[in-house]
């Protein structure tokens, strides 16, 4: 079963506005990592919070962990067209596999 | 991008024939995964290696072999393709245990294998 679940499902914004997308996981995780994914290509690494951080930013985005809740949530802020994709969080226990959510559809809207 | 090459890229074969989508990596990584992608499902997992020879079980791995004779090659095989594994598949490596920072490492995706059973 998937570990990781990303709500909303699809979400659709106008170019400039803030994109928040959530996960929740089950079980005790090592990280938690979030990735994008464009339309018929691969899954690309957007950035990692280990389970001892609570936020943390990479340019335009931010990622918060709330291990207490079981959570995270990834915040694209003055989102582009580009920025159009499925965006799926991945966890990590003890182990070497990842486990995905089922994604968030994000569009963007010019 | 990561030294990371599937194939083939397209297929499409018929019910009841073996079926195998190639991992070809340049990066010298240890851990090679095999991962499918349905609608609604995100990825799931249906099997890993994580050394020469050394493979395990995913959680979809039923109808599905795997096998790596070397480092950069881990194989896929339908052994008898039906319908349900018309899929998306996608090939990753990750290398994880080298460095600093065990906890640190992420997986990088091959391009995907469109498969179509009909």
């Amino acid at each position: 079963s998937q570990q990781g679940e990303e709500d909303p499902q699809a979400l659709s914004i106008q170019e400039g506005e803030n994109a928040t997308m959530n996960c929740s996981y089950k079980t005790s995780i090592n990280n938690l990592q979030w990735y994008r994914q464009n339309s018929g290509r691969g899954l690309v690494h957007l950035i990692l919070i280990r389970s001892n951080e609570r936020e943390k930013h990479s340019g335009r985005l931010r990622v918060t962990l709330d291990t207490s809740k079981k959570s995270s949530s990834l915040l694209i802020t003055a989102s582009r067209a580009a920025d159009t994709a499925s965006y799926f969080c991945a966890t990590r226990s003890n182990d070497y596999k990842l486990s995905f959510g089922a994604g968030t559809t994000v569009t963007v809207r010019a | 991008d990561a030294g990371i090459t599937q194939s083939p890229r397209h297929k499409v074969t018929e019910t009841g024939t073996p079926v195998t989508l190639r991992c070809h990596q340049t990066e010298n990584h240890r851990y090679m995964y095999w991962y499918r992608q349905d609608p609604g499902h995100g990825l799931r997992l249906i099997h890993y290696s994580y050394g020469v020879k050394d493979t395990d079980k995913g959680e979809v791995s039923d109808g599905y072999s795997v096998s790596r004779s070397k480092t950069e090659d881990f194989l896929l095989t339908l052994e008898s393709a039906t319908s349900s594994q018309t899929s998306v598949y996608f090939c990753a490596i990750s290398d994880f245990g080298r460095g600093e920072n065990r906890s640190g490492n992420t997986i990088y995706f091959g391009e995907g294998s469109w498969l179509t059973v009909v």
